[in-house]
């Protein structure tokens, strides 16, 4: 089945303590990216990828961390978590063409205390 | 950079009741259009597009139709569902990845 999954789908840490969110598609897409999504803001990017070692910045980048060394593969990490960072984190893949449907992951809700 | 605005919700209708969500975009050039949907718990799904002028996107009753002389992509059903109570969120984005950016969204309650 083609799918984007993300590990994991709750997380609660504490302020300062290091997290990685996975995150994995299975349609050999070349696009990957992350957005947060926040009540009364929507979706907004926080990093994207074209293709492997290619990644760039979105809207709110600031306090996160990617990296693309497999296709496949586009893990969020943030290095030291704020409580601000709390909010419902999704990523995302699509083929890299005129049409640029994205297909999302079931989302991470994560809570920094 | 892009952008992409939609009506305030929440909308609240009853059953079989006509639907509209307003969505409008800026973009220097020309996006592809969608509107996702959101049910309650789940991530999004691509609910239809279209990805140039004049072109009607349409799936499980609902329509939207790219004007670019409105820059609008206003969301439509003529009959709603309780089952269709989600949030819909309108985005464009250009060609080959590039701009990707989604509205706030608009909460939809259907009545029975």
């Amino acid at each position: 089945e083609a799918q984007v999954t993300q590990n994991p789908r709750y997380l609660i840490t504490v302020t300062g303590k290091k997290l990685t969110v996975t995150c994995s598609q299975n349609m050999n897409h070349e696009y990957m990216s992350w957005y947060r999504q926040d009540p009364g803001l929507g979706l907004r990017q926080i990093y994207y990828s074209m293709n492997v070692e290619v990644t760039d910045k979105g809207d709110v980048p600031e306090g996160y961390k990617v990296s693309r060394k497999e296709k496949r593969n586009f893990p969020l990490i943030l290095e030291s978590p704020s409580p601000n960072q709390t909010s419902l984190y999704f990523c995302a893949s699509s083929l890299l063409d005129s049409d640029n449907e994205q297909f999302f992951g079931p989302g991470t809700r994560l809570t920094v205390l | 950079g892009n952008s992409v605005t939609q009506m305030e919700g929440p909308v609240t209708l009853s059953e079989e009741a006509f639907l509209t969500i307003n969505c409008t975009y800026t973009a220097t050039g020309y996006p592809s259009l969608f509107w996702y949907v959101q049910y309650p718990g789940e991530g999004l799904q691509l609910l239809l597009k279209a990805t140039k002028a004049d072109d009607k996107g349409s799936n499980k009753g609902f329509e939207a139709t790219y004007r670019k002389e409105t820059t609008s992509f206003h969301l439509e059903k003529g009959s709603v569902q309780v089952s269709d109570s989600a949030v819909y969120f309108c985005a464009s984005g250009d060609n080959y990845g590039q701009n990707f950016v989604f509205g706030p969204g608009t909460r939809l309650s259907v009545l029975p």
